[in-house]
């Protein structure tokens, strides 16, 4: 069974770092680049970055917003991926999900989720 | 950046009722186009991928079409559990630009 579990959210204060963890099992992970998305609360999907696998040079990118504070990693021989943010502000606060997407796909999409951890930013 | 915008906004409607939600680009993403469902506390779900391919498991009663910038998201007969919210997503380049969704709710 394909599993993305998603972990490290908390209560953090603003300028404080977090690193969230995602978590795969039941694929092939050096398969799939992974994403991530955030949905403040009440809002929309927010697609913040992603990582690509090994094959693709684990090549990143991150949405403009997040102002290079955003670092993706992945460690295949855990079958984890990274999400590091750093100098986190109140607006920071969502819930963040990491979706799989199958590289090499002539239309890529997202087809499995995590159920998301929630990062609230707060003094 | 790729901007998405969706029409309407959020719809009241009734079970059995046909729905139609639409997805526009802000330039043109050939087929790229992905539909997602959300449920109230739950990590959004793959309906629709490539604008009109039936992602494995989801009913039939969901359809997608479109290229270029317009696109469609139709549910034929609503049921009870599809009552969420729906967002497009275009996969043509990065960021991956999400719409900012419609929320389909019980008339």
């Amino acid at each position: 069974e394909v599993q993305l579990v998603e972990s490290g959210g908390g209560l953090v204060q603003p300028g404080r770092s977090l690193r969230l963890s995602c978590a795969a099992s039941g694929f092939t992970f050096g398969d799939y680049a992974v994403n991530w998305v955030r949905q403040a609360p009440g809002k929309g999907l927010e697609w913040v970055g992603f990582i690509r696998g090994k094959v693709y040079g684990e090549a990143t990118g991150d949405a403009a917003s997040v102002n290079g504070r955003f670092t993706i990693s992945r460690d295949d021989s855990k079958r984890i991926a990274y999400l590091q943010i750093t100098s986190l502000k109140t607006e920071d606060t969502a819930m963040y999900y990491c979706g799989r997407e199958r590289e090499g796909l002539t239309r890529p999409h997202f087809d499995y989720w995590g159920q998301g951890t929630l990062v609230t930013v707060s003094s | 950046d790729i901007q998405m915008t969706q029409s309407p906004s959020s719809l009241s409607a009734s079970v059995g009722d046909r729905v139609t939600i639409t997805c526009r680009a802000s330039q043109s993403i050939s087929t790229y186009l992905n539909w997602y469902q959300q449920k109230p506390g739950k990590a959004p779900k793959l309906l629709i991928y490539a604008a009109s391919s039936l992602q494995s498991g989801v009913p039939s009663r969901f359809s997608g079409s479109g290229s270029g910038t317009d696109f469609t998201l139709t549910i034929s007969s609503l049921q009870p559990e599809d009552f969420a919210s729906y967002y497009c997503q275009q996969s043509y380049n990065t960021p991956r630009t999400f719409g900012p969704g419609t929320k389909v709710d019980i008339k």
